[in-house]
């Protein structure tokens, strides 16, 4: 079956733009989550979404924000950019009904760069 | 709060050497552990995971990682690895209350020499 979809792969915007990114799950995974990369501060949770709802959120500013669709697709928002939220984004998908042993199967990312 | 450390940011070793790298965590409530591993431009794929049972888990592709409950470890070795292994390898940890949330090490960046 078809991985975790994320588009676009890279993207280029200014200071001050927004951005959306976009991700689709694994047919049958109704839990997304996202991650932000960066070589200085490594792999962060920003935040997992599961049938529409946000579960839980990690240490971001409210300049990011996310969304799920009733088919579990997912995107996250990114106001007023800033330089340093150049970064490979990250989704990744799961059944997680509940546990948390649940595999995440991740997707290739978005690599965001702010000029 | 949980937190996930890697000793070693790089790792050099030659091809079919034994290879170990290293992760301790931290945190107060009880933890499922993991290793993934990133190829370059590429995302996250999964290598191999404790839930319970026994402390030691295998991959499909050699690789073994033993849980120490005591130590808090969860160490990662290979008994010969191949040039294909390089890569980045992260150590991660779940909340087994569901917090629907990873936490990542720092990552080991694991290079093969000819």
């Amino acid at each position: 079956k078809a991985g975790v979809t994320q588009t676009p792969r890279y993207l280029i915007k200014t200071r001050g733009q927004q951005v959306t990114l976009s991700c689709s799950p694994i047919s049958g995974h109704r839990s997304v989550s996202w991650y932000q990369q960066t070589p200085g501060q490594g792999l962060q949770f920003l935040f997992e979404y599961f049938s529409e709802t946000q579960r839980n959120k990690g240490n971001f500013p409210g300049r990011f924000s996310g969304r799920q669709f009733s088919n579990s697709r997912s995107e996250m928002n990114v106001s007023t950019l800033e330089l340093g939220d150049s970064a490979l984004y990250l989704c990744a998908s799961s059944l997680a009904t509940g546990l948390g042993n649940t595999e995440a199967f991740f997707g290739q990312g978005t690599r965001l760069t702010v000029v | 709060a949980q937190s996930v450390t890697q000793l070693d940011s790089q790792v050099p070793v030659f091809e079919e050497a034994p290879v170990e790298l290293r992760c301790n965590y931290s945190s107060s409530v009880s933890v499922y552990l993991f290793w993934y591993v990133q190829y370059p431009n590429q995302g996250l794929q999964l290598l191999l995971k404790y839930l319970s049972g026994s402390t030691l888990v295998e991959s499909i592709n050699g690789f073994e990682a033993e849980f120490n409950k005591s130590q808090t470890s969860f160490h990662l070795r290979k008994p010969s690895v191949h040039i294909s292994d390089t890569a980045e390898y992260f150590c991660a940890v779940s909340s087994r209350s569901g917090t629907y949330k990873y936490i990542f090490g720092t990552g080991t960046r694991l290079k093969v020499l000819a």
